[in-house]
């Protein structure tokens, strides 16, 4: 099975900051991956698919790069609605597997 | 609009069975395969399972193969998950979601169904 590694597993930002969010797979996936968000108490959304498209509706200042085992999502400058939690989710092979998450908190 | 809604809350024991409804609202329920994933109080997301509820084809996560069945009902909508031989590592919010292609977004997400297993 495929594993997915996330780091950092938090993070403590401020508002306009830059912030990166590694995802490692432990074998290539090709692009097959996206980005989710989630807030507390709300079900997870999608940012970005196949690795660097942003999905319709996201603000442009979230994007992804990446392919085969190493993908990293950046935010160009924090959001106060930002601060969540992100997951990447490889759905390259079955089983499908989350990273461990990130949590991005106001520092 | 196009929704799923989950069963309501459940606690069991250790040992028994927990079976959680997602009813899909706004589309065919055959026409998209259908996700399970969990989440356990202030941790992160566990990709549990899928079923196709056209074709009946499953997958399973190595943790819950043997552990996890899933049906589904075409003239109610509605996609059932089962967990058995519950402990309480299982306690945890447990979400059906929907697969849309081509890029395999899952969307809409059911409320989640919160499952608390203790003695």
């Amino acid at each position: 099975d495929i594993q997915m590694t996330q780091s950092p597993s938090s993070l403590s930002a401020s508002v306009g900051d830059r912030v990166t969010i590694t995802c490692r797979a432990s074998q290539d996936i090709r692009n097959d991956l996206g980005w989710y968000q989630q807030k507390p108490g709300k079900a997870p959304s999608r940012l970005i698919y196949a690795a660097s498209s942003l999905q319709s509706g996201v603000p442009s200042r979230f994007s992804g790069s990446g392919s085969g085992t190493e993908f990293t999502l950046t935010i160009s400058s924090l959001q106060p609605e930002d601060f969540a939690t992100y997951y990447c989710l490889q759905h390259n092979t079955y089983p499908w597997a989350f990273g461990q998450g990130t949590k991005v908190e106001v520092k | 609009q196009v929704q799923l809604v989950q069963s309501g809350a459940e606690v069991k024991k250790p040992g028994a069975s927990v079976k959680i409804s997602c009813k899909a609202s706004g589309y065919t329920i055959t026409t998209y395969y259908i996700h399970w994933v969990r989440q356990a109080p202030g941790q992160g997301l566990e990709w549990m399972a899928m079923v196709n509820p056209s074709g009946g084809d499953t997958e399973y996560a190595q943790n819950f193969r043997g552990r996890v069945a899933m049906t589904r009902d075409t003239s109610t909508n509605t996609v059932y998950m089962e967990l058995s031989s519950l402990r309480s590592e299982d306690t945890a919010l447990y979400y059906c979601a929907r697969e849309l292609p081509p890029y395999r977004r899952l969307d809409p997400w059911g409320q989640g169904t919160l499952v608390t297993v203790s003695s």
